[in-house]
């Protein structure tokens, strides 16, 4: 069935510190990836994204890479600051845009 | 930056009334979704809307549940008779093409069935 997933859900790490978050997902026939932010009471907020084109993509402090051999996805923070710290979900959409979401992972940044 | 924005941002209902929850998608945006995440869980599928038309809809999106977009500007989304398991946060979200364009997010809107 269709489902995206995250590997932990709770990630805890030292502000400067580079974060990884991993996401795992089963549709081998998806073809687009978000990751998204959400801070407490608030929607979920674009980070970045990446097409099953590509392997790697890179934002502003951020990087995603996509494994579709293992299907599997990532996301880099580098030098993770206080304001990062938020729930993090991975997406994948299917042909008519609806997205599927996984579990989310909480990012927790000590000072 | 063009947001989506949603109203209200908290409602709170006796089971068996009718909500509308309203949302203004981005203006030159033409495809509109409704998700809903239940405290602690993940972003849920609800509804995708283009043209006036459901283009997709999930298993929770049952006969309770309609979509409308009464003018040019909003979205809305209506429960005719809520249940407790309704209670949950709602978000609104629209994109300017369907697969493979990020959608955006609304601040949501918290609803509480007693």
């Amino acid at each position: 069935g269709e489902s995206v997933g995250l590997h932990l859900p709770t990630l805890s790490v030292q502000e400067g510190d580079n974060s990884i978050i991993n996401c795992a997902y089963s549709n081998s026939a998806s073809d687009y990836f978000i990751w998204y932010k959400q801070e407490s009471g608030k929607g979920p907020q674009f980070i970045i994204d990446i097409r099953s084109n590509m392997d790697k993509r890179q934002g502003q402090r951020v990087t995603v890479l996509l494994n579709k051999t293992v299907k599997h996805l990532s996301l880099q923070i580098a030098a993770t600051q206080p304001g990062d710290s938020a729930v993090y979900f991975c997406a994948e959409t299917s042909n008519t845009g609806k997205l599927i979401f996984g579990q989310g992972t909480t990012l927790q940044v000590k000072p | 930056e063009p947001e989506v924005t949603q109203t209200p941002s908290h409602q709170v209902t006796q089971m068996g009334q009718e909500v509308i929850l309203r949302c203004v998608p981005i203006s030159n945006h033409l495809y509109f979704y409704w998700y809903r995440q239940i405290l602690g869980q993940k972003v849920e599928f609800l509804v995708s809307f283009y043209n006036n038309e459901i283009s997709e809809k999930s298993e929770i999106f049952d006969d309770q549940f309609s979509v409308e977009r009464p003018d040019g500007s909003n979205f809305t989304l209506k429960i005719r008779s809520t249940k407790l398991e309704d209670s949950a946060m709602y978000f609104c979200a629209s994109s300017e093409t369907p697969a493979g364009e990020t959608q955006y997010f609304g601040p949501g809107t918290r609803l509480l069935v007693l």
